[in-house]
């Protein structure tokens, strides 16, 4: 079967900074996604990997270890408006999206 | 401006009524998605559409259909609602398909079904 894993919820400092891991078992890869979701609203686009490595995008930054079947999602300098929850999602081999139960970050002043 | 936009934000019904949600988008996308999230926030897709084949998840019951005029609208018919149903049904689209699915979703708002 085909899994995404990511821990349920996670909490943090303001100015902090968090990792949010997540670990994928699918059949094929053909990239990982990683949304945002502030409570109430829609999943909005943060980052898309495909290759190895780190993606840096301003204060958020995506790894990628294929080999590994592994991710990460790295938030800078947290602000309170950051809490939200935070979806890993994996496009498989057949290009669906497989995604993950999502990571609720509480930022703490 | 809004680019892909559902109506109703908020539908309450009782059980065993029929009704719609629509949605649209104006973003030229080719491929359509729904998907229901419950109160665990799991998001789980129900259907993705272009204009070449409907996929559907074999786990959604078939008192869900969805219906496209065009390219631009996806909207999702409910039969026979069920307290089950109660969740937020949210539309996205993406540009393409197939080896172009790495283009990413854009959602709407959400429709929050509550069933009585």
């Amino acid at each position: 079967g085909q899994n995404i894993d990511q821990p349920t919820e996670m909490t943090a400092t303001e100015g902090a900074i968090v990792q949010i891991n997540c670990t994928y078992q699918t059949s094929g890869f053909n990239g990982l996604f990683w949304y945002q979701q502030h409570a109430g609203e829609a999943p909005t686009f943060l980052s898309y990997n495909v290759l190895d490595g780190l993606e840096e995008k301003g204060r958020f930054s995506s790894f990628l270890s294929r080999s590994k079947g592994y991710s990460y999602l790295l938030l800078k300098e947290l602000q309170m408006k950051d809490s939200a929850s935070y979806l890993c999602a994996v496009l498989d081999s057949n290009y669906q999206l497989i995604w993950g139960a999502g990571t609720k970050l509480i930022i703490k002043p | 401006d809004t680019a892909v936009s559902q109506t109703p934000k908020y539908l309450v019904t009782q059980m065993g009524n029929d009704k719609s949600i629509k949605c649209e988008q104006n973003l030229g996308h080719d491929t359509m998605y729904w998907y229901k999230q419950d109160s665990k926030k799991f998001l789980k897709i129900m259907f993705s559409y272009n204009n070449k084949e409907l996929i559907i998840n074999e786990t959604v019951p078939n008192r869900f259909s969805p219906k496209s005029p065009d390219k631009a609208h996806l909207n999702l018919h409910i039969n026979s609602l069920e307290l089950g149903d109660s969740a937020v049904y949210f539309c996205a689209s993406s540009l393409g398909g197939g080896e172009i699915s790495n283009q990413p979703q854009h959602f709407g708002d959400g429709t929050r079904l509550s069933i009585l």
